[in-house]
């Protein structure tokens, strides 16, 4: 079963940033959050992952609470191509090591 | 350069007809995974190699699906006298692992469908 829980639905307005929220309060130490997305008809894409600080990439930035029990993805500047299922996953990043996922957030990007 | 592609992108079965879908990972890549995607659902593990060892097959669901990858590049998943309950959207990822990280990387997928 994952270890994450997320809303199953968001809707965000183009332009503006998405907030996708994840809950993960049985995380491990050595345990990653990691962040993929699902675009209708194709398969997952990584985003992002971290271990406890933040971090920020081209397409998006991760930020970890203190006690790494949550953590919210962030899309600055949402636009209509960023719709798509986003996953929460937590794992340890060990060679073949597989990904959990859940049922994710659906995110809609509202013209 | 290429991304992870999978073949054929859709199939359509009678029930009890044999399947076998292939995947071709990055160039490169040790890893390879393969997951199963019901409608509405995310997908799920079905087996891992690394190069051409299948290290984990415990998420395959009977002794009807059997995956393979002998050169350690290339991986098809055979599903045998397929079921109606087979029907889903079949995925292959792969990772370099290594210093190069071990991100997985997925395909388009297989969408198949048991009549």
């Amino acid at each position: 079963d994952a270890k994450t829980t997320q809303p199953p639905s968001m809707d965000c307005a183009e332009g503006r940033a998405a907030n996708l929220p994840c809950n993960h309060s049985t995380i491990s130490g050595n345990e990653y959050v990691y962040w993929y997305r699902q675009i209708h008809s194709q398969g997952p894409q990584y985003i992002i992952h971290g271990l406890k600080n933040n971090e920020t990439n081209e397409m998006a930035s991760l930020i970890i609470t203190e006690d790494r029990k949550s953590s919210t993805l962030i899309l600055p500047h949402a636009t209509l191509r960023d719709t798509a299922v986003y996953y929460c996953i937590v794992r340890v990043p060990y060679y073949g090591q597989n990904f959990v996922f859940g049922p994710g957030t659906r995110l809609s990007v509202l013209p | 350069g290429a991304g992870v592609s999978q073949s054929p992108r859709y199939k359509v079965a009678k029930r009890g007809q044999d399947v076998a879908l292939r995947c071709d990972p990055i160039s490169g890549h040790v890893s390879l995974f393969w997951y199963q995607q019901a409608l509405g659902q995310g997908p799920e593990f079905l087996t891992y190699f690394q190069n051409e060892a299948q290290l984990d097959k415990s998420g395959l669901p009977s002794d009807r699906f059997f995956a393979e990858r002998p050169e350690g590049s290339v991986s098809t998943l055979k599903i045998q006298r397929t079921q109606q309950e087979d029907s889903a959207v079949y995925l292959c990822a792969s990772s370099l692992d290594g210093a190069g990280g071990n991100e997985q990387f997925f395909g388009p997928g297989t969408r198949l469908t048991v009549l």
